[in-house]
Parts: C-alpha cells; sequence; structure tokens
C-alpha cells in the first residue's frame, strides 16, 4: 500500500523559513515524480511544485517561485520542500502527492498524503 | 497561470446524474489536454476520480466505480464530469486540473450537494 507521510509544519513568523517533508512507502520512490498542492482554509486546491524522479526537471507555481525549493532524496525515499520568506498567503495544508511516472509535468497527483499544516502569523 | 472556472456549487437527488462544469480560458483549447477529476470530502485529501482526453484516450482511477465518467464539450471549451446514479456518498468537493505550460491548474472547485 501506498503511503506517504508528511511533517514539518507549523507555526512561523511572516519572513521566516520552514522546511516540510514527505515520507514514502510502498512503492518504488526513485520511479516517480512527486508534488506539493496546497489548500488554505476554506480554499481550493493549488499546486505548488512537482520534481521528476531524479530530480532532473522541476517545477514550480509562479506564487512559490524564488521562495520555495523542491528536493527529493532517494535514498531515504523522501520528498522535501523548503519554504523561505513565508508570507501571510502561504498559509495552508501541504499535501504531498505521488506522480504519474518519472517526468513532473504530466499525470494525476495519485495518491495524497494526510497533509502537514503551516500556519504563518507574528 | 491560466484560470479554470468551476461553478461554486451544484445539486441534484439520489439516483439522478450530476454533470459537473470546467470551463478553460478561451486561450486554452480544450481538446489539447488532458482533464484530471479530484474528488475531496471534508476532512480528507482529495481521491484521483479519472482523467479525460478523449472517448479512446481516457482512464478511470484505482477503485473509482464506472458511474463516474469524464467528457469534454469542445463548442463550451468545456471539461466535463458526469456522476450517474448519484449516491450520498458523492457529496463532496470536486476539482478539475490540467497541465498546461509544465505548472499543473486547479479550478476552483464545485461542491456538490445531494439532497
Amino acid at each position: 500500500e501506498v503511503q506517504l507521510v508528511e511533517s514539518g509544519g507549523g507555526l512561523v513568523q511572516p519572513g521566516r523559513s520552514l522546511r516540510l517533508s514527505c515520507a514514502a512507502s510502498g512503492f518504488t520512490f526513485d520511479d516517480y515524480a512527486m508534488h506539493w498542492v496546497r489548500q488554505a482554509p476554506g480554499k481550493g486546491l493549488e499546486w505548488v511544485s512537482g520534481i521528476s524522479w531524479n530530480s532532473g526537471s522541476i517545477g514550480y507555481a509562479d506564487s512559490v517561485k524564488g521562495r520555495f525549493t523542491i528536493s527529493r532524496d532517494n535514498a531515504k525515499n523522501s520528498l522535501y520542500l523548503q519554504m523561505n520568506s513565508l508570507r501571510a498567503e502561504d498559509m495552508a495544508l501541504y499535501y504531498c502527492a505521488k506522480g504519474d511516472g518519472g517526468y513532473y509535468g504530466s499525470g494525476p497527483f495519485d495518491p495524497w498524503g494526510q497533509g502537514t499544516l503551516v500556519t504563518v502569523s507574528s | 497561470q491560466p484560470v479554470l472556472t468551476q461553478p461554486p456549487s451544484s445539486s441534484a437527488s439520489p439516483g439522478e446524474s450530476a454533470r459537473l462544469t470546467c470551463t478553460l480560458p478561451s486561450d486554452i483549447n480544450v481538446g489539447s489536454y488532458n482533464i484530471y477529476w479530484y474528488q475531496q470530502k471534508p476532512g480528507s485529501p482529495p481521491r484521483y476520480l479519472l482523467y479525460y482526453y478523449s472517448d479512446s484516450d481516457k482512464g478511470q482511477g484505482s477503485g473509482v466505480p464506472s458511474r463516474f465518467s469524464g467528457s469534454k464539450d469542445a463548442s463550451a471549451n468545456t471539461g466535463i464530469l458526469l456522476i450517474s446514479g448519484l449516491q450520498s456518498e458523492d457529496e463532496a468537493d470536486y476539482y478539475c486540473m490540467i497541465w498546461p505550460s509544465n505548472a499543473g491548474v486547479f479550478g476552483g472547485g464545485t461542491k456538490l450537494t445531494v439532497l
């Protein structure tokens, strides 16, 4: 069974940094692209970032470009999201999701983790 | 990034069909994209339902009942999720998504109420 478990969320002040992690199991991690998708409280879904199987291809939403960095460690079956210069509008539940195939820019997100909550407030 | 337009809400009765729409901006041709659909129930992460490109190129998520199906209306530049034989458990938020320019784009979501 595929499992994705996010961690690292919490309360952070505007302008500070936070690093999210996603531990994957139940599939061959280094065969698949991975993604971060977020959902602000009471709002819809927003794709944040995706990374190909070998980290050779990476993409970001315009809203986070230059502030967030996605990475992965295939030896540890883990996905990360380094979030710098956090803003109030970054406050959301951040989901880790498995891609379809090795390239990040296509296919569905399936499955999703339970999410980790990031709260940005002074 | 483009905006996919979904009606905020829709409702139908048990046993009826629900037709949820996802309209692409005029500069993006619905015929050129896979339309992905997700279901989200309160307190749960989204669940992948299906994708639709054409009648010969479509796919169902694992364990998703066949009463969930996709289509397109090219004249309206719209992707469609059809749910037949509605059940109370289908009450949820539904999101469409496409991949233009290597960036995933979601619609704003439709809250489906099963009356």
